[in-house]
């Protein structure tokens, strides 16, 4: 089975610019969720969308959204890029959203977004 | 708000070498996870706890999970260079779906 896939891979922008990134989960996972990476805030969750639906939010502005297709696929979009939105981009899949929790986590490789 | 430490947060330890990191939450936590990032790469699932007390095995790693289900630890026997990488806990939030612990970042001296 295919894992999580995330294009591209690598992003160059400037300040001022928006970006949309894509996730495909892993098949017959319904679940998406996205993390920002950064050395000084380490793995910090921004969202998770579950059946088209936004299901939990971190404590991210506005400038970040996403959204997810019928078929389990996401994108995240950042509007107005400042420089402290350079970061690795982590999408993870789950099945679903645990009930008692949170369900395993399965990570794609992630995309390197660098805002000059 | 919540938090989720974690210490230390380097360990540079002689292959052989026995290492531990700990998970500490400032709340109690239904299930705790462990992940594993080797060095370039994404968060790898690792084991999954939920009950207190509970003490799970992989080879060579030992998960904790406290009787107060509000820390945990990973103990690894006998590193070897391939468990070089960043250790992170994580779990259920109640601002958010999840929280990560900061990581320990183990490196090893071959």
């Amino acid at each position: 089975k295919a894992g999580v896939t995330q294009t591209p891979r690598y992003l160059i922008k400037t300040r001022g610019q928006q970006v949309t990134l894509s996730c495909s989960p892993i098949s017959g996972h319904r679940s998406v969720s996205w993390y920002q990476q950064t050395p000084g805030q380490g793995l910090q969750f921004l969202f998770e969308y579950f059946s088209e639906t936004q299901r939990n939010k971190g404590n991210f502005p506005g400038r970040f959204s996403g959204r997810q297709f019928s078929n389990s696929r996401s994108e995240m979009n950042v509007s107005t890029l400042e420089l402290g939105d350079s970061a690795l981009y982590l999408c993870a899949s789950s099945l679903a959203p645990g009930l008692a929790g949170v369900d395993t986590q399965y990570f794609g490789p992630g995309t390197r977004l660098t805002v000059l | 708000g919540q938090q989720v430490m974690q210490i230390p947060q380097y360990q540079h330890v002689q292959e052989g070498e026995d290492f531990t990191t700990y998970c500490n939450s400032s709340t109690t936590l239904s299930n705790i996870q462990w992940y594993k990032q080797r060095p370039g790469g994404h968060p790898v699932f690792l084991i999954q706890l939920v009950k207190s007390g509970e003490v799970k095995k992989q080879k060579r790693l030992t998960f904790q999970f406290g009787e107060a289900k509000k820390n945990s630890s990973l103990h690894i026997t006998a590193t070897q260079t391939t468990d070089v990488g960043t250790y992170f806990c994580a779990g259920p939030s109640s601002a958010s779906k999840i929280i990560f612990g900061s990581g320990t970042r183990l490196s090893i001296r071959p």
